[in-house]
């Protein structure tokens, strides 16, 4: 079975503290996982994807087929990063599934 | 810039009315999406479409269904309104799974209230 897991509802943090969106799926195929991003009364939108390797906005997120998880990491949060952030998986034939998401709040 | 555009944003109906969610793109993306958005369950996909006449269940079927004649406009019908389908309703577009993109482009959301 596909799934995506996101373990925390909430999570807190101070300004300047590092953050960790955790997140983990099943699928027997080839993943590719994704980050997708709400701010408060906007669109969802792509912040980034594990085959580009990239950093966004100071985000990274390493895929570990071991322990088959996409963790997203910051290492200093800023208010801006309050938001929700989902895992996507996308399997190969085009379907795209959404874990239940984690709300960030930054405290200042 | 992409533009994904769902015709209602809120729409207040009675249970059993047969209530219809437009989704248009302008990108010629060859995937859509259907997804509803609820606190505590994220995204869940109800029915996705690869091609013009072409769709597949996602998750959560049940009690919806859904068109797509034209390759940029993809419809949601319930067919019966129940309170239960009190949610968000997000559409999304993509490109395939083999363009090795995967970026869905979403739109703002259909804010459905079954009374």
């Amino acid at each position: 079975a596909q799934r995506v897991t996101q373990p925390e509802k909430l999570l807190s943090v101070f300004k300047g503290a590092p953050v960790e969106l955790k997140c983990n799926y099943s699928y027997s195929g080839s993943p590719e996982l994704f980050w997708y991003v709400q701010y408060s009364r906007q669109r969802l939108q792509l912040l980034l994807r594990h085959i580009s390797r990239e950093s966004i906005k100071g985000f990274t997120a390493d895929l570990n087929k071991g322990e088959t998880s996409f963790h997203l990491k910051k290492p200093f949060a800023q208010e801006e990063d309050s938001a929700m952030y989902y895992c996507a998986l996308e399997t190969s034939y085009d379907k795209v599934i959404f874990g239940p998401g984690t709300s960030l709040s930054v405290i200042p | 810039d992409v533009k994904v555009t769902q015709s209602s944003r809120y729409l207040v109906k009675r249970t059993g009315e047969k209530v219809f969610l437009e989704c248009v793109q302008d990108m010629d993306h060859e995937n859509m999406f259907w997804y509803r958005q609820d606190p505590g369950l994220g995204l869940r996909l109800i029915y996705f479409s690869y091609d013009v006449k072409m769709k597949e269940k996602g998750d959560i079927p049940e009690g919806y269904s859904v068109s797509r004649e034209k390759k940029e406009r993809f419809s949601l019908i319930l067919e019966s309104a129940s309170t239960n389908q009190t949610s968000m309703y997000l559409c999304a577009t993509g490109v395939t799974w083999a363009s090795n993109t995967g970026e869905l482009f979403f739109g703002e959301g259909s804010r459905l209230t079954v009374l």
